[in-house]
C-alpha cells in the first residue's frame, strides 16, 4: 500500500534560519496528491499546502514545497523560521481509490524554533 | 468556517469497558473519518464513512466499531477498551470532490485506558 516517510523526531532551529522537512512517498499511482498538514500544540491538524503538479512550486504562509515525481519527494521549506512555526508537521498522500480523501500520513516531524 | 466538534475532549476508561467517542460536523460534508494519533505512528485511519448508515474499515479497524446515524454524526466505539487503545483520536470530514479536497479535523479526544 501507500506509504510516506518523513524526517524523524525533533528538528530544533534558531529563529530566522531556514528550515527544510523531508518527505518521500511510495505509491503505485502515477498521479498522487501530496499534502502538508500542520498541528500546533493543543490544536487540530490543518492543511498547510498541497500539490498535484510535477515540478511546480506551491506556496502558502511563507512555506513552499515542490512535488518531484522522479524522486517521489515533497519536501517542505521556509527561508526564515519564526517562533510561531513551532509545531508538528505531517506529510500526507491521498488515496486514489477513494472518492473522498483518505489520507496516508507520515509519522510527523516536530519543529521547535528557538529565539 | 468548517466545524467538526468532538466529545468528550478527554476520557479515562477502564480496561474492558465500553467507550463511545462522538463527532458532529456542520460542514455538510459527505465524508467523515476517525484517525488515531500516536507518537511514532503519526495519524492512522480507523474507520470512515461516505454516507449515513454506512461505514468502511480503514487501515487499523481491529478493536473499533463505527456508527454513522446521520450525515452530521459519526461515532467511534470501543466495545472492550484495552491499554493499547490509549491515544488521541481525531474525527475529520471532507466533501466528495476527490483526492484534492481538504480534510477538516476536530480538536481531538484524549483517551486514557487504565
Amino acid at each position: 500500500g501507500d506509504s510516506v516517510t518523513q524526517t524523524e523526531g525533533l528538528v530544533t532551529l534558531t529563529e530566522g534560519l531556514p528550515v527544510m522537512l523531508n518527505c518521500t512517498y511510495q505509491t503505485i499511482y502515477s498521479n498522487p496528491f501530496l499534502f502538508w498538514y500542520v498541528q500546533h500544540l493543543n490544536e487540530s491538524p490543518r492543511l498547510l499546502l498541497k500539490s498535484f503538479t510535477d515540478n511546480k512550486r506551491t506556496e502558502h504562509q511563507g512555506f513552499h514545497a515542490t512535488l518531484h515525481k522522479s524522486s517521489s519527494s515533497f519536501h517542505l521549506q521556509k527561508s526564515s523560521a519564526q517562533l510561531s512555526d513551532s509545531a508538528l508537521y505531517y506529510c500526507a498522500l491521498s488515496d486514489v481509490n477513494s472518492a473522498g480523501n483518505k489520507l496516508t500520513f507520515g509519522i510527523g516531524t516536530r519543529v521547535l524554533v528557538r529565539p | 468556517e468548517a466545524a467538526v466538534t468532538q466529545s468528550p475532549r478527554s476520557k479515562v476508561a477502564v480496561t474492558g469497558g465500553k467507550v463511545t467517542l462522538s463527532c458532529h460536523q456542520t460542514n455538510n460534508h459527505d465524508y467523515m473519518y476517525w484517525y488515531r494519533q500516536d507518537t511514532g505512528h503519526g495519524l492512522r485511519l480507523i474507520h470512515y464513512s461516505y454516507v449515513a448508515d454506512s461505514t468502511e474499515k480503514g487501515d487499523i479497524p481491529d478493536g473499533y466499531k463505527a456508527s454513522r446515524p446521520s450525515q452530521e454524526n459519526f461515532s467511534l466505539i470501543l466495545e472492550l477498551a484495552s491499554l493499547s487503545q490509549t491515544a488521541v483520536y481525531f474525527c475529520a470530514s471532507s466533501d466528495d470532490r476527490g483526492m484534492n479536497t481538504e480534510v477538516f479535523f476536530g480538536k481531538g479526544t484524549r483517551l486514557t485506558v487504565v
